[in-house]
């Protein structure tokens, strides 16, 4: 078990770059879920997934966000047209069926928007 | 909707001194709390939780925290800090309609001084 994995772990972009960002999960959780994190405040939820479906999105995610997670397995977020305020850190998180109250995170997935 | 108010953003306390970390939630309907603790440059780990039954919970590291319904309160306490404890510490709440989502507060910076 190598617990929550995120890549890259580091993102500098420009303004109007399309960002992706990969979550790898713990393998037998079947929940998945991503949050955003801004210098001085919590985790705000985006997004999260039971198996492959999408069951539950934020306000927060604009139409520019997209996340997927094809195979139930690794799950991919998308920023298209990044702007400034996209700066932040993603967390990705997971847990299993029958605690999916207890969240592991990932360490993240830090974005710099120039 | 819920929500969750750490009271203090910041607490310096010397080595060995006792800690008491302040949550604060606003929820109609029963909640379940937890605590996480974000050491530099790693994931979210979670240090507690109360689903139900004791109002007195402990965790890892020496950790505790207590559910004070009529306070709508969930403040967490060491006896003895050490210099490993410095981290940020985040008190999060979610509801059992609402479970796939949870609430994080804005976070407590722990200082250890030796």
């Amino acid at each position: 078990d190598t617990g929550v994995s995120q890549d890259p772990r580091h993102k500098i972009t420009k303004r109007g770059q399309n960002v992706t960002f990969r979550c790898d999960p713990i393998s037998e959780h079947n929940r998945l879920y991503w949050y955003r994190q801004t210098l001085g405040q919590g985790p705000e939820f985006l997004t999260y997934f039971q198996n492959e479906a999408q069951l539950e999105k934020s306000r927060l995610l604009s139409d520019r966000f997209s996340a997927e997670r094809p195979k139930g397995s690794f799950s991919t977020l998308e920023i298209q047209r990044t702007e400034q305020g996209d700066s932040a850190m993603y967390l990705c998180a997971s847990s299993i069926q029958g605690e999916e109250l207890v969240l592991t995170f990932g360490a993240g997935s830090r974005l710099t928007v120039l | 909707a819920q929500s969750v108010t750490q009271l203090d953003s910041q607490v310096p306390v010397f080595e060995e001194a006792p800690v008491e970390l302040r949550c604060n939630y606003s929820s109609s309907v029963s909640v379940y709390l937890f605590w996480y603790v974000q050491y530099p440059n790693q994931g979210l780990q979670l240090l507690l939780k109360y689903l139900s039954g004791s109002t007195l919970v402990k965790g890892i590291n020496g950790f505790e925290a207590e559910f004070n319904k009529s306070q709508t309160s969930f403040h967490l306490r060491k006896p003895s800090v050490h210099i490993s404890d410095t981290a940020e510490y985040f008190c999060a709440v979610t509801t059992y309609s609402s479970a796939s989502k949870i609430i994080f507060g804005s976070g407590t910076r722990l200082s250890i001084r030796p």
